[in-house]
């Protein structure tokens, strides 16, 4: 069970280049999604899935897209990268819950650093 | 009012002494509340979650006051092991993805 993997773990990319990180879950979870996590903001939500062909718009989801064909796979597109874009991106799943205390899963996270 | 704030710290303790840490939250109809402790360059993992009537593991103790809107973390008899940031965790309802605010964490540092 190797829980959420993520890669690649690290990344440097050209402003203007684009990128799929990539999240996977061996769990079985309904639930995935993705967060930034910047020096000095807590972890941000860009994009969820509640499930298979289901996506939403988080927080900060500007410049950003998903996908969720499948219920393992959760990758997060950048479509033109920014230098605003730099950050550590934490990919995260858990169950779909039937009450509100819900672990969430975190990936080892994809440290993006654009130039 | 920020949603979740937290002391960023650090927090310098000596090992085998007690610290403490709050969180207050914002949102009044927040339904559940969570610690999560993230070491550094690594990925957040739940320490534990937070109960109406306070809840305990271990040295780690928990504590929730709604009408004050705070959480409390206290670790007794710390650990070299237990320096690492700590995140204060709101559901603002529903238990999804998108209901999750993240503290910006409190970052403790166990001095041998």
């Amino acid at each position: 069970n190797a829980g959420v993997t993520q890669t690649p773990k690290f990344q440097v990319l050209k402003t203007g280049q684009s990128m799929t990180l990539q999240c996977a879950q061996d769990m079985n979870h309904e639930y995935m999604s993705w967060y930034r996590q910047d020096p000095g903001m807590g972890l941000r939500l860009i994009h969820y899935s509640v499930g298979a062909g289901i996506t939403d718009q988080g927080e900060v989801p500007n410049g950003y897209n998903v996908s969720r064909s499948t219920t393992e796979d959760f990758p997060l597109r950048l479509l033109s990268a920014a230098p605003s874009q730099t950050s550590v991106y934490f990919c995260a799943s858990s169950y779909q819950p039937s009450d509100s205390y819900n672990e969430q899963f975190f990936g080892p996270g994809t440290r993006l650093t654009v130039l | 009012r920020k949603e979740v704030e937290q002391d960023p710290g650090p927090f310098n303790v000596p090992e085998g002494a007690t610290v403490a840490f709050n969180c207050t939250y914002s949102n009044s109809a927040s339904q559940s509340f969570f610690w999560y402790r993230q070491d550094c360059r690594k990925e957040p993992k739940l320490l534990m979650s937070v109960y109406s009537s306070g809840n305990e593991d271990g040295r780690f103790t928990a504590q929730l006051n709604r009408a004050s809107q705070y959480i409390s973390l206290l670790i007794r008899d710390s650990k070299l092991s237990d320096s690492a940031t700590y995140l204060c965790v709101v559901n603002r309802g529903g238990g999804g993805a998108d209901g999750l605010t993240f503290g910006k964490g409190t970052h403790l540092i166990i001095q041998p």
